[in-house]
């Protein structure tokens, strides 16, 4: 079946313009996180969700960032306030729902911020 | 501050050689261990997982985990120009909502 899609793939926008991201995980999958990954490091845990609740969202880095998941399938990140230093690919995973079931992984969206 | 450790490298490995990749992390009762296989500019996949002590097997992929000392390792025989990846660690350490951690990677390159 259809892995996790994630658009746009590429986004290019300005300081101090409001950005969002989108992530369809695959059918089924109750779990959802989203990473942010800068060039040269892993994944970093920004938020994830059981179903539409957001079980940890401990790795926002600050209020400009937010994320929702309204029906318990799509899930958007919106980052408010773009900064230079928000540039990086956000990857999103699924997952069936036991924290030891497999992460699948979107293709993500590299995020440019000029 | 919970850690996972690895060396960017890149690990330069013959083909048909065995390519070891290595990770500390720093929480002595985490649980659950990952590797994940990231080629450039694709997204990560898991290729192995380990919870207990020991070795787990998965064709040309071993993962040793050694709890007491805090390290988990990746072998991979038979090494392929196909594995030049950056492989990635993962551990879930206890007491939180089993969210994974993940090292820098290391930058693997087998060369024919």
């Amino acid at each position: 079946g259809a892995g996790v899609s994630q658009t746009p793939s590429n986004k290019v926008t300005e300081k101090g313009k409001y950005v969002e991201l989108r992530c369809d995980p695959i059918s089924g999958h109750t779990a959802l996180y989203w990473y942010r990954q800068s060039l040269g490091q892993g994944p970093e845990f920004l938020i994830y969700f059981q179903g539409t609740g957001a079980a940890d969202d401990s790795g926002l880095p600050n209020d400009r960032f937010f994320a929702v998941r309204p029906e318990g399938s799509v899930s958007t990140l919106k980052i408010q306030r773009t900064e230079r230093g928000d540039s990086a690919v956000y990857l999103c995973a699924s997952q069936e729902g036991h924290h030891t079931d497999t992460q699948y992984f979107g293709p993500g969206t590299r995020l440019t911020v000029l | 501050q919970k850690e996972v450790e690895q060396n960017s490298g890149p690990l330069s490995v013959p083909e048909g050689a065995i390519a070891s990749l290595n990770c500390t992390y720093s929480d002595r009762v985490s649980q659950s261990f990952f590797w994940y296989r990231q080629y450039s500019g694709k997204s990560p996949e898991l290729i192995m997982s380990i919870y207990s002590n020991g070795d787990k097997e998965d064709g040309r992929f071993t993962a040793q985990l050694n709890k007491a000392s805090q390290y988990v390792s990746l072998l991979i025989r038979d090494s392929q120009p196909s594995d030049s990846a950056t492989y990635l660690c993962a551990v879930n350490f206890s007491g939180g909502s089993y969210i994974p951690t993940f090292g820098r990677g290391t930058s693997l390159i087998v060369h024919p």
